[in-house]
């Protein structure tokens, strides 16, 4: 099993909708979580952590499931600029392997 | 403040030749991560330096190697380039738990 699994996507949205995807961790020790959001041959920027209790930030929101091992992102009122690549992150305990493992990204795109 | 900045933003070589690549990370933070993004995949993890030491290497050939300097600015060396080692290369610095993103240096391989 991979250390972080996203679906690929790409997830083709009407504007105005809710769209959310999750992100699958194998290590029931790590212990930060962050979504990424990454546009067309640009870097990534952190869009948000994730906190246990869930957060909101906007029309995001993240929550986080440990029992189930997976965090999620959900977009309410999408806009045609929410179009990206959102990445999901995830730091091991212990600061251990590369200390910031990412997926390979969801692929979202916000149709007019 | 200042965020993590990479040079060149550009970078052409030819197969065989040697590559640097560099990156400043933000002001106090000590963490540096190097990693490859081919053309339409994800983020694969090449190396992590820490406090002037190596910590983690990805999957990758010796050939791709780097250092920290006491400034914590690294740097990266791919020797021996093969054309597909054509990818954008980021870099990423991290003072506690989250990473911020250089702009990358687009490397092209002919």
């Amino acid at each position: 099993r991979k250390e972080v699994e996203q679906d690929p996507g790409p997830f083709n949205v009407p504007e105005g909708a809710t769209v959310a995807f999750n992100c699958t961790y194998s290590n029931s020790a790590s212990q930060s979580f962050f979504w990424y959001r990454q546009d067309c041959r640009k870097e990534p920027k952190l869009l948000m952590s994730v906190y246990s209790s869930g957060n909101e930030d906007g029309r995001f929101t993240a929550q986080l499931n440990r029992a189930s091992q997976y965090i999620s992102l959900l977009i309410r009122d999408s806009k045609l600029s929410d179009s990206a690549t959102y990445l999901c992150v995830v730091t091991p305990g212990g600061g251990g392997a590369d200390g910031l493992t990412f997926g390979k990204g969801t692929h979202l795109i916000i149709q007019p | 403040e200042a965020g993590v900045t990479q040079s060149p933003t550009h970078l052409i070589k030819t197969r065989g030749q040697q590559a640097t690549l560099r990156c400043s990370p933000i002001s106090g933070h000590t963490s540096v991560y190097w990693y490859q993004q081919a053309l339409g995949l994800g983020l694969q993890f090449l190396l992590w330096y820490d406090e002037g030491e190596e910590r983690n290497r990805g999957n990758f050939p010796p050939r791709f190697s780097g250092r920290q300097f006491p400034n914590y600015s690294s740097e990266l060396n791919v020797n021996a380039l093969e054309l597909e080692d054509s990818a954008l290369y980021l870099c990423a610095s991290r003072l506690t738990y989250k990473g911020y993103f250089g702009p990358g240096t687009r490397l092209t391989v002919l």
